[in-house]
């Protein structure tokens, strides 16, 4: 089964620092993507990539920026962490453009004071 | 912007029994629609997914898609306690680059 790796587990940040959320996966997989879940949201889409190099926006990317600088990891970066970012972050990766199996990582919660 | 809505928010349904969630969707041009289970604490996972109108059974486990009524659904038969999570319905659009997830269904299944 599909590796995606996620670090740390849990974090807490101050209002205006800047938070890095970091995951690796060790399947190959092209696409990668980042997914907040906050009750009664459900799993949004933040950023996601198709490839080293590629970020694209999600439905949600206000406040958040993405980096790909390599196929394996994936990060969500907080310039400027706000308490409205408190959440659980999920990372997943999957082999096709969307239309495929995802496989996520055990997330990070992150509480922003 | 398509919607993915979920219904109902929550259920409890005694072990044994046949247990029925759904999806709408707004887009009759989405192209894959896929259902995820998480359990408490955990990472959502892959149960089943669908491209085409029609059925599909797994075990236990049966997805029906029906693009012109633009709904989805999981059936779970003889459901038990282990089933209970959080079920995540998801869908990709036409264009398939990402999946657009519900808000969740949450099921407990009582001995």
């Amino acid at each position: 089964e599909a590796a995606v790796t996620q670090s740390p587990r849990n974090k807490v940040a101050v209002t205006g620092g800047k938070v890095t959320l970091s995951c690796n996966q060790t399947n190959n997989h092209n696409n990668m993507y980042w997914y907040r879940q906050d009750t009664g949201h459900g799993l949004r889409l933040i950023h996601y990539s198709y490839g080293a190099g590629s970020t694209e926006k999600g439905d949600i990317p206000d406040g958040y920026k993405a980096s790909r600088p390599s196929q394996e990891n994936f990060s969500l970066i907080l310039e400027l962490a706000t308490p409205s970012q408190t959440s659980v972050y999920f990372c997943a990766s999957g082999e096709g453009q969307g239309a495929e199996t995802l496989y996520f990582g055990s997330g990070t919660r992150l509480t922003v004071l | 912007q398509q919607k993915v809505q979920q219904s109902p928010e929550s259920l409890i349904v005694p072990e044994g029994a046949m247990t029925s969630l759904n999806c709408t969707f707004s887009d009759s041009a989405s192209q894959y629609f896929a259902w995820y289970r998480q359990h408490s604490g955990k990472a959502p996972k892959a149960l089943m997914s669908i491209f085409s109108n029609g059925e599909k059974e797994e075990g236990r486990f049966t997805i029906h898609l029906n693009k012109a009524s633009l709904h989805f659904s999981l059936h779970i038969r003889d459901s038990q306690p282990s089933d209970s999570a959080l079920y995540l319905c998801a869908v990709s659009p036409n264009s398939g680059t990402y999946q657009r997830f519900g808000t969740g269904t949450k099921l407990q299944v009582v001995p």
